[in-house]
């Protein structure tokens, strides 16, 4: 049952283009999103996240877009930094199933100098 | 920075035999919970604990697999029973909060190796 899910399983970047990433989900319900990062032997650290009642984040380098609509959201990392190279997974929450999340299977994004 | 530990870093065990994974959520945290992430998959969520019991539990958290918190700091899980498939990345975490608002911090996770 995959609720969430990212369709990119790689992506690669050069050092100061804008890395996208994208995540989409089917559960209608799902009212709080999340970008989580995760390098190798570590576990997933908070990157991001959104709210529906909002449409746009953004955190410094990083942004976060949701199209309710679509049922998509997008991270935009810029520019992009070789220490960004890493795996970022998307995650999903509805308010009516309290606190567990859903993740997508990960995005691995490398940055190249 | 607070963080939340877990140990033991890798795990090997025998099919069929009970291992016990822990994690010291951060210390003022109210919520509690394990994921796994077998190699190449998603993070699956297991269980979550409030209040010294399980609030929920996904349909991969059978009667093989327990959780506890034995004293004020720790945060276990037992599986009882272990199988080739239980081998993973099990990830602790723990928030303050209970709605997806409130960002669940994640251990380091423990490689759980069943031969």
């Amino acid at each position: 049952d995959q609720q969430v899910k990212q369709n990119s399983p790689s992506l690669s970047v050069q050092e100061g283009r804008i890395s996208i990433l994208n995540c989409d989900y089917t559960n209608s319900m799902f009212d709080y999103f999340l970008w989580y990062k995760k390098y190798p032997a570590e576990g997933p650290t908070f990157l991001i996240s959104i709210s529906s009642i909002k449409d746009k984040n953004e955190d410094g380098r990083f942004t976060v877009f949701l199209n309710k609509s679509a049922k998509h959201l997008s991270l935009h990392i810029v520019p992009s930094q070789p220490g960004d190279s890493a795996v970022y997974f998307c995650a999903a929450s509805a308010s009516n199933t309290g606190n567990q999340f859903y993740f997508g299977t990960g995005t691995s994004l490398t940055v190249i100098p | 920075e607070p963080e939340v530990t877990q140990t033991p870093s890798h795990q090997v065990t025998q099919m069929g035999q009970e291992v016990i994974l822990r994690c010291v959520p951060i210390s003022n945290h109210l919520y509690f919970y394990w994921y796994r992430q077998i190699l190449g998959q998603k993070v699956e969520f297991l269980v979550s604990f409030y209040n010294n019991e399980i609030s929920e539990k996904s349909e991969i958290f059978d009667d093989q697999f327990s959780v506890e918190r034995p004293d004020g700091s720790n945060f276990t899980l037992k599986i009882r029973s272990t199988k080739l498939e239980d081998s993973a990345m099990y990830f602790c975490a723990s928030s303050w909060g209970t709605t997806g608002a409130y960002e669940q911090y994640f251990g380091p996770g423990t490689r759980l190796t069943v031969t």
